[in-house]
């Protein structure tokens, strides 16, 4: 399995723009989740998914964030507009309720909002 | 609810000497608990977990960990540090099972470990 993959791994944008963040979790996980990476707050969680329906929202940090599940392959994290203080690495997890307790992480999205 | 706390936020030790990082847990629910290693730039990588089963764990790279529940801690150690250890570790609480919060991780602040050589 290739793991969860995030992409862009990089991305600088414009105060004002529309960014997307997109995660693919591992194959047969029910859960994900999208946290953010700060040196000031350390890791938070965001919000997380369970067989696609958001189950606890209450980490996103306002309004100007959104997350979606169409399906048990993709995600996305939009923030919309941005804002210099979004600026942070985003990291997505994917975990199964199975046999296993264990969360595997993507290698993030390093997002720079000018 | 639940919490992590780090003693440390820096560690710095010599090259094969050994190593202790330290982590207290609060939890309402019988916890599950979790050490992952992030070196610079990368994601986070699971080193081991505590899921209600034996109190010592052991992990990747040579590092284990014990589970003390008189003491609410889960320190993390290894007895001789090598120059690629040096990176960020993070103590991690999830509630077990039958919990409202099931698979919520919460971390603690992390502790940045410095290996001389």
């Amino acid at each position: 399995d290739a793991g969860v993959i995030q992409s862009p791994r990089h991305e600088v944008t414009e105060m004002g723009q529309e960014v997307t963040l997109r995660c693919k979790p591992i194959s047969g996980h029910d859960y994900l989740f999208w946290y953010r990476q700060t040196m000031m707050r350390g890791l938070e969680l965001l919000i997380y998914f369970n067989n696609n329906v958001p189950i606890d929202d209450s980490g996103m940090p306002e309004d100007r964030f959104s997350a979606k599940m169409p399906n048990a392959s993709f995600s996305t994290l939009k923030i919309q507009p941005s804002e210099p203080r979004d600026s942070a690495v985003y990291f997505c997890a994917s975990w199964t309720s199975g046999t296993t307790d264990t969360q595997y992480f993507g290698p993030g999205t390093r997002l720079t909002v000018l | 609810a639940q919490s992590v706390t780090q003693l440390d936020s820096h560690v710095s030790v010599s090259e094969g000497t050994p190593v202790l990082l330290r982590c207290n847990y609060s939890s309402s629910y019988s916890p599950s608990l979790f050490w992952y290693v992030q070196h610079p730039n990368k994601g986070l990588q699971l080193l081991l977990k505590y899921t209600s089963a034996a109190t010592l764990v052991k992990g990747i790279n040579g590092f284990e960990a014990e589970f003390k529940k008189s003491e609410t801690s889960f320190h993390l150690t290894k007895p001789s540090a090598h120059m690629s250890d040096a990176a960020e570790y993070f103590c991690v609480v999830s509630p077990n099972a039958g919990g409202t919060s099931y698979g919520k991780l919460t971390f603690g602040q992390g502790t940045i470990l410095t290996v001389h050589p």
